[in-house]
C-alpha cells in the first residue's frame, strides 16, 4: 500500500526553523517527483515546494522562497521540508504529496 | 504566476441532480511536451485532498464515472452527472504545467 507519514510539525516562535519529515513506503520513492502544499485553518491549498525523483530540480511558491528548503533522501525513502524564518503565515497543516497521492499532514504553528 | 480562478464558490446540489465546476486559468496550460497539465481534488470534511483527474479528463484509479473533466487551453470543467452524498466536500482544480503549480479557491459542494 502507498504510504506518506508526516511528521516533524509543532510550535514555533516566529523567526524560528523547523524540519518536516515524510516517509514514504509502498512505491519506488527515487522514481517520484514529490511535493508539499499546505493548507491554513479554514482556508484553501497553497503549493509550497517540489523536488525530482533525484532532487536535481526543485521549485517553491513565492510566498515560501529564500525562506523554506526541499531535500530527499532515497536511501531512506524520506521527503524533507527545512522551514526557516518563519512567519505566522506559515502556520498550516503541510502536506506531503506524490500527486495522486497524499499524506494526512502534520500541524505547524508559529506563534510567540 | 499562474492564477486558477473557480467558479461557483458554492454549489448546492439535491441529490440525483448534475453539477458542474468551472476553473479558469489566467494562462494557457498547454505544456511544451503538448499535454496540459490540469487536475482535479476532493477534500471530503477532515480528510486529506485525493486526485480525481489528471490531465484535464484521466480518472485516476477508483473514481467513480460519473465524474469527468473536460477543457483545452485556459477553460476547463468537472462535471458530476449525478451527484451522490458522498461527494460533499471541496473541489479544487490545480495546473502543474507551470512552476509555481497553483491551485483555484476551492468550490464548495453541498446538499440542499
Amino acid at each position: 500500500e502507498v504510504q506518506l507519514v508526516e511528521s516533524g510539525g509543532g510550535l514555533v516562535q516566529p523567526g524560528g526553523s523547523l524540519r518536516l519529515s515524510c516517509a514514504a513506503s509502498g512505491f519506488d520513492f527515487n522514481t517520484y517527483t514529490m511535493h508539499w502544499v499546505r493548507q491554513a485553518p479554514g482556508r484553501g491549498l497553497e503549493y509550497v515546494s517540489a523536488i525530482s525523483y533525484n532532487g536535481d530540480s526543485t521549485h517553491y511558491g513565492n510566498s515560501v522562497k529564500g525562506r523554506f528548503t526541499i531535500s530527499r533522501d532515497n536511501s531512506k525513502n524520506t521527503l524533507y521540508l527545512q522551514m526557516g524564518r518563519l512567519r505566522t503565515e506559515d502556520t498550516a497543516l503541510y502536506y506531503c504529496a506524490r500527486a495522486d497521492v497524499w499524506g494526512r499532514g502534520t500541524t505547524v504553528t508559529v506563534s510567540s | 504566476d499562474v492564477v486558477m480562478t473557480q467558479s461557483p464558490l458554492s454549489l448546492p446540489v439535491t441529490l440525483g441532480q448534475p453539477a458542474s465546476i468551472s476553473c479558469r486559468s489566467s494562462q494557457s496550460l498547454v505544456y511544451g511536451d503538448g499535454n496540459t497539465y490540469l487536475n482535479w481534488f476532493l477534500q471530503r470534511p477532515g480528510q486529506s485532498p485525493r486526485r480525481l483527474i489528471y490531465k484535464v479528463s484521466n480518472r485516476d484509479s477508483g473514481v467513480p464515472e460519473r465524474f469527468s473533466g473536460s477543457g483545452s487551453g485556459t477553460d476547463f470543467t468537472l462535471k458530476i452527472t449525478r451527484v451522490e452524498a458522498e461527494d460533499v466536500g471541496i473541489y479544487y482544480c490545480m495546473q502543474g504545467t507551470h512552476w509555481p503549480y497553483s491551485f483555484g479557491q476551492g468550490t464548495k459542494l453541498e446538499i440542499k
